[in-house]
């Protein structure tokens, strides 16, 4: 199984402030025949079924705020909330699909300082 | 519109099967990419996916759960239907049904297997 490995597991950030979630894949999850990361970003708020934020390591899905931004390559990535605002407390959580197997990281929490 | 509702039980018994139902709409699982995926959560803790069957019918499974999940498409009622044997007090946990896409190019289709549409997902206890 690639494991996933998030970073940190909590941040507390200040309301306008950046915060940075790090996600590890114990291998690479890079398809160099098309150049593209098997990697997904998910936000879960209390209560609720995640949602889909991120695919392919860096593309927003429709209607996420542009104040989310995702990047990274190969077995190292980030997650990026520019101006974090009231209701971007949540847990959030990466996941690979590179493999058969797919996995998910163990979430980060990100709450208001 | 696209929408997944789970039901099944919300109590089984130790050792006992558990049987989930993932009916959706708003999609078809015919149509070339698609998938339809099981994934759990227990109280407190991360997402932990189990399986995941495509439109062409293939199936995968957690390696670490394979030999306990079934997992089986009914098309013509939309729905998804997962078996869990043998289950434990650690099963716990809410189960969640989840839809991803593909693409097909030059008739060959090919499925991008991450989450963009979830249910609300079903809390399943496991206790005597």
């Amino acid at each position: 199984d690639i494991v996933m490995t998030q970073s940190p597991d909590s941040l507390a950030v200040s309301l306008g402030e950046r915060a940075t979630i790090n996600c590890k894949s114990s291998q690479s999850l890079l398809y160099t025949p098309n150049n593209r990361n098997y990697l997904a970003w998910y936000q879960q708020k209390p209560g609720q079924p995640p949602k889909l934020l991120i695919n392919w390591a860096s593309t927003r899905e429709s209607g996420v705020p542009d104040r989310f931004s995702a990047g990274g390559s190969g077995t190292d990535f980030t997650l990026t909330i520019s101006s974090l605002q009231p209701e971007d407390v949540a847990v959030y959580y990466c996941q690979q699909y590179y493999s058969r197997a797919l996995t998910f990281g163990g979430g980060t929490k990100v709450e208001i300082k | 519109q696209i929408t997944l509702k789970e039901s099944g039980p919300t109590l089984v018994k130790p050792t006992q099967t558990l049987t989930l139902t993932c009916t959706f709409s708003g999609f078809s699982l015919t149509a070339g990419g698609a998938g339809v995926g099981w994934i759990r959560q227990s109280p407190g803790k991360a997402l932990e996916w189990l399986a995941l069957i495509f439109w062409d019918d293939d199936k995968r499974y957690s390696p670490s759960l394979k030999s306990r999940l079934t997992i089986t498409q009914d098309t013509s009622k939309k729905q998804v239907v997962l078996t869990m044997t043998n289950m434990d007090p650690v099963d716990t946990a809410t189960y969640y049904c989840a839809h991803s896409v593909g693409y097909c190019v030059r008739g060959n289709c090919y499925a991008d297997p991450y989450f963009q549409d979830w249910g609300q997902g079903t809390l399943v206890t496991v206790s005597s």
